[in-house]
């Protein structure tokens, strides 16, 4: 069974700092990636999908890259901004009935 | 606006008490899922449909129900069978074409607190 592990659990940093969150999954035989943003109460936003054949995707100053060989992803913030903090998912396309896989996430506080 | 709407945003309900949580889309996705997110915890799926009137329990079902009488609507129901129903629940949607699913979007979430 396909399990997603996120570490840190929670990371604070000072503005401006580039910063690496992680996420690990069991299977190599992962389908999609996903990266989502949660704020406080409120729902998921995506902010990268990484299809299986892919090796990263950028927006912005975002970047998620997917190493299915050695099952990890990584999710790259450039010049964080308080803006920024908020609660930081990875889910795998991998449940049997098409759901996620999600990770617990990192909670992340940009300082001013 | 396409999107995912879920209603309402706080919900209360009384021991033995059975509530619904509305859940609607108009991206004219074909699967719909519910999950549960817990303090501390990734979310996880109580329910799934690919099709109209056709549905399917995911990891944590015991306690919930759900129809799906209209491709745009996933209602979840958590009945009082449910002993610790207090938690952020949250509603997808994907298109499902030629047997692969796609991007899950999500709604904005209820929050269901027992009194």
């Amino acid at each position: 069974k396909q399990e997603v592990t996120q570490i840190p659990a929670a990371l604070s940093v000072p503005e401006g700092e580039n910063l690496v969150l992680n996420c690990s999954f069991t299977d190599s035989a992962i389908y999609n990636l996903q990266w989502f943003r949660q704020d406080p109460g409120k729902g998921l936003t995506s902010l990268l999908l990484i299809q299986s054949s892919q090796r990263e995707q950028t927006s912005g100053r975002l970047n998620a890259s997917l190493d299915k060989s050695s099952g990890r992803s990584t999710l790259y913030i450039a010049a964080s901004q308080p803006g920024d903090s908020a609660t930081y998912l990875c889910a795998d396309y991998g449940g049997s009935q098409g759901n996620l896989i999600f990770g617990k996430g990192t909670k992340l506080s940009v300082k001013p | 606006d396409g999107g995912i709407t879920q209603s309402p945003k706080y919900l209360f309900r009384k021991e033995g008490q059975n509530v619904t949580l509305s859940c609607e889309q108009n991206l004219n996705h074909d699967a719909m899922y519910w999950y549960r997110q817990d303090p501390g915890q990734g979310l996880r799926l109580i329910y799934y449909s690919q099709i109209v009137n056709d549905f399917q329990k995911g990891d944590i079902a015991e306690g919930y129900s759900v129809s799906r009488e209209k491709k745009e609507s996933f209602p979840l129901t958590v009945t009082s069978a449910q002993k610790n129903p207090t938690a952020f629940y949250l509603c997808a949607s994907s298109s499902y074409y030629l047997r692969s699913y796609n991007e899950q979007f999500f709604g904005p979430g209820t929050r269901l607190t027992v009194l």
